[in-house]
């Protein structure tokens, strides 16, 4: 049972252009939504994480968008960057207690100069 | 932010040897540290639940016999493959919960490449 729903799988986007990176749960028991970047042979890294009561929360280039009644949220990437290809995650669980992390599918991001 | 390194980075054996896989928090102390699995081009599958001084809990389908873990203090967990198979192959990434009384975060370390042949 697929609990987080990402998309696109791939997705590919000119230098300056918005990344727009989908998911979808289905647990509502989940309050934190992280999203990870992950380069090849690395672990994943933190990126920016939102909870339910805000709609929306921005870090530099970086936005998630949240929609609560949908039980949708969005990672926007603006003025995207060569060296912001990679694999993106997003994910969710339930803070407090013990924390599982439940992960979307990923998303390659490849950004072409 | 807060660093949770590993080692090895990387590890080749032969078939049917253990092979001990370690995972620290290194600047804060993680009560609860996460073994995941991740195949090529896959998301990260979670393994089990490491708990400093109890037993791990595992996921549904995952041998605890053969992915032994050992949470011996609050900076360090260990994941032990016994009689590795090349199925096994794989790479194993820890996590470890960073609880600072007002947020909590959780740090992935860079992983660890097992190839068993």
């Amino acid at each position: 049972q697929q609990q987080v729903k990402q998309s696109p799988q791939s997705l590919i986007v000119q230098k300056g252009g918005i990344s727009i990176i989908n998911c979808a749960y289905e647990n509502t028991a989940f309050d934190y939504f992280p999203w990870y970047q992950q380069f090849p042979g690395k672990g994943p890294a933190l990126l920016i994480a939102i909870r339910p009561d805000v709609s929306e929360k921005k870090e530099g280039r970086f936005t998630i968008s949240f929609n609560k009644s949908a039980k949708q949220f969005s990672l926007h990437i603006m003025d995207s960057q060569p060296g912001d290809s990679a694999t993106y995650f997003c994910a969710a669980l339930e803070s407090g207690g013990y924390q599982k992390v439940t992960f979307g599918i990923g998303t390659k991001l490849q950004v072409i100069p | 932010g807060a660093v949770v390194s590993q080692h090895p980075s990387r590890v080749i054996c032969k078939s049917g040897t253990s092979v001990k896989i370690e995972c620290r928090s290194l600047d804060f102390q993680a009560t609860t540290m996460f073994w995941y699995r991740q195949f090529p081009k896959q998301s990260l599958m979670l393994m089990a639940t490491s708990n400093e001084g109890s037993k791990a809990t595992y996921e549904q389908g995952v041998e605890k016999d053969k992915f032994l873990i050992n949470h011996a203090s609050l900076t360090l967990s260990t994941l032990t493959v016994t009689s590795a198979h090349p199925e096994d192959s794989s790479f194993y990434i820890c996590s470890a919960r960073d609880y600072t009384g007002t947020q909590e975060t959780q740090y992935f370390g860079p992983g660890t490449r097992l190839l068993v042949l």
